[in-house]
């Protein structure tokens, strides 16, 4: 595997069930992002993790939590979820937190849908 | 407030030329990147502008112009594979990532 991978690529849930959105990145990079991404809408910063610390959390919802074991892996866990909700969650990882001069790389995503 | 403006949606032919604009009122600017965003796939990197001028790779290239706070993307030689929504992102004072809501390119035979 190379990259960042995402899984699963497609989740329909109820508003009263748990799941969890898994990420992972082969690139040896030392932060990673959760990203949420609604139709004709910049891409919406969730939650910023450098060195396995959380270091950016931009008002969102407690119902999305987030986990980071390790800074190879990244977790969103997700819990009574509302019909908004339902969106592109996108991963991505750099070297350095900074976005200066430094690219992020992405997964390809999990499509969510909340019923 | 923060703001990145890229026209929704835009139609091309197949073999022809294309510029994509994006236009950005930020806290500081240290740098703005485009990516490229095949539908139901990841984004890619495709520039990374940090000073005024132009900046070509292959078919495209991307222009920066800091003091009219504007920048954009041209391709070149159309291909239907270029077809793809492309996001144009800036790099604020904090070093935060400023995103656009992204350009529809549509290219047609």
């Amino acid at each position: 595997e190379t990259g960042v991978t995402q899984t699963p690529r497609h989740l329909v849930m109820g508003m009263t069930n748990k799941k969890s959105l898994k990420c992972e990145q082969h690139l040896g990079h030392n932060a990673m992002y959760w990203y949420k991404q609604s139709a004709k809408k910049p891409l919406e910063l969730m939650f910023v993790y450098n060195f396995k610390e959380q270091t950016e959390n931009n008002s969102v919802p407690s119902r999305f939590s987030p986990e980071c074991p390790n800074s190879s892996h990244l977790f969103l866990h997700l819990h009574t979820l509302q019909p908004e909700d339902s969106a592109l969650y996108l991963c991505a990882s750099s070297q350095e937190e900074s976005a200066l001069y430094n690219e992020q790389f992405f997964g390809p995503g999990t499509r969510l849908t909340v019923l | 407030g923060q703001n990145i403006d890229q026209p929704t949606e835009m139609t091309a032919t197949e073999g022809a030329i294309v510029q994509i604009n994006c236009t950005y009122q930020t806290s500081g600017f240290n740098g703005l990147f485009w990516y490229q965003q095949h539908a139901g796939e990841a984004p890619t990197f495709l520039s990374y502008n940090v000073l005024d001028g132009l900046e070509e790779k292959g078919r495209f290239s991307s222009f920066l112009s800091r003091s009219k706070g504007y920048s954009y993307l041209l391709l070149k030689e159309l291909q239907m594979k270029d077809s793809a929504s492309y996001l144009c992102a800036v790099v604020d004072s904090n070093y935060q990532l400023i995103w656009g809501a992204g350009t529809k390119l549509i290219i047609k035979p």
